[in-house]
């Protein structure tokens, strides 16, 4: 089954604690992308990736960090959390030119206390 | 001005009803336009899209944009409870300018 996933789907942790959302996609598609949505604020993007190698900022990359080492990988690092990163989280994945059809995984809820 | 504007909500209509969703958006460089629905606690899931201007139809969905106005929608005929989700407005500039743009979204309920 084509699919977009993510783990941990909830998460609860502490401010300062270093913690990595995993993000996977066996559709070999070429473009990687993470969200966050929080509510009154809609989608946002954090960061993306074009291939592997090749990642960028989106609009509110402070306090994160991503790698693409295998085309089908993009973790989301917070290297020291905070509560205003609390928020559900999305990866999607698309083939390169028709990044208006991504695909979402089902989500991270992450809470920082 | 923000690039992309949609009205949050709630909609509520009742089953049979024709819904009408809105987006309004500022940056004419924008070629593509999808409608995602994400239904709760599940991710957006591809609904339709339209380059440039123009319809387009699929099944009892009508997806409208007019360029010229900066205005699209998204038109649900014989609207069914399990057409209650939110529907989130998307743009992008197409070509080598992947990233999507998203609208708020709008939370729709339909009722039985």
């Amino acid at each position: 089954e084509a699919q977009v996933t993510q783990n941990p789907r909830y998460l609860i942790t502490v401010t300062g604690k270093k913690l990595t959302v995993t993000c996977s996609q066996n559709m070999n598609h070429e473009y990687m992308s993470w969200y966050r949505q929080d509510p009154g604020l809609g989608l946002r993007q954090i960061y993306y990736s074009m291939n592997v190698e090749v990642t960028d900022k989106g609009d509110v990359p402070e306090g994160y960090k991503v790698s693409r080492k295998e085309k089908r990988n993009f973790p989301l690092i917070l290297e020291s959390p905070s509560p205003n990163q609390t928020s559900l989280y999305f990866c999607a994945s698309s083939l390169a030119g028709v990044e208006y059809e991504q695909y979402f995984g089902p989500g991270t809820r992450l809470t920082v206390t | 001005q923000k690039e992309v504007e949609q009205d949050p909500g709630p909609l509520s209509v009742p089953e049979g009803a024709i819904v009408s969703l809105n987006c309004t958006y500022s940056n004419s460089a924008f070629q593509y336009f999808m409608w995602y629905r994400q239904y709760s606690r599940k991710g957006p899931e591809l609904l339709m899209y339209t380059y440039s201007s123009g319809n387009k139809e699929d099944g009892r969905f009508t997806a409208q944009v007019d360029k010229s106005s900066k205005y699209i929608s998204l038109f649900i005929r014989d609207s069914q409870p399990s057409d209650s989700a939110t529907y989130l407005c998307a743009m992008n500039y197409g070509g080598s300018q992947g990233n999507l743009i998203f609208g708020k979204g709008t939370k729709l309920s339909v009722k039985p």
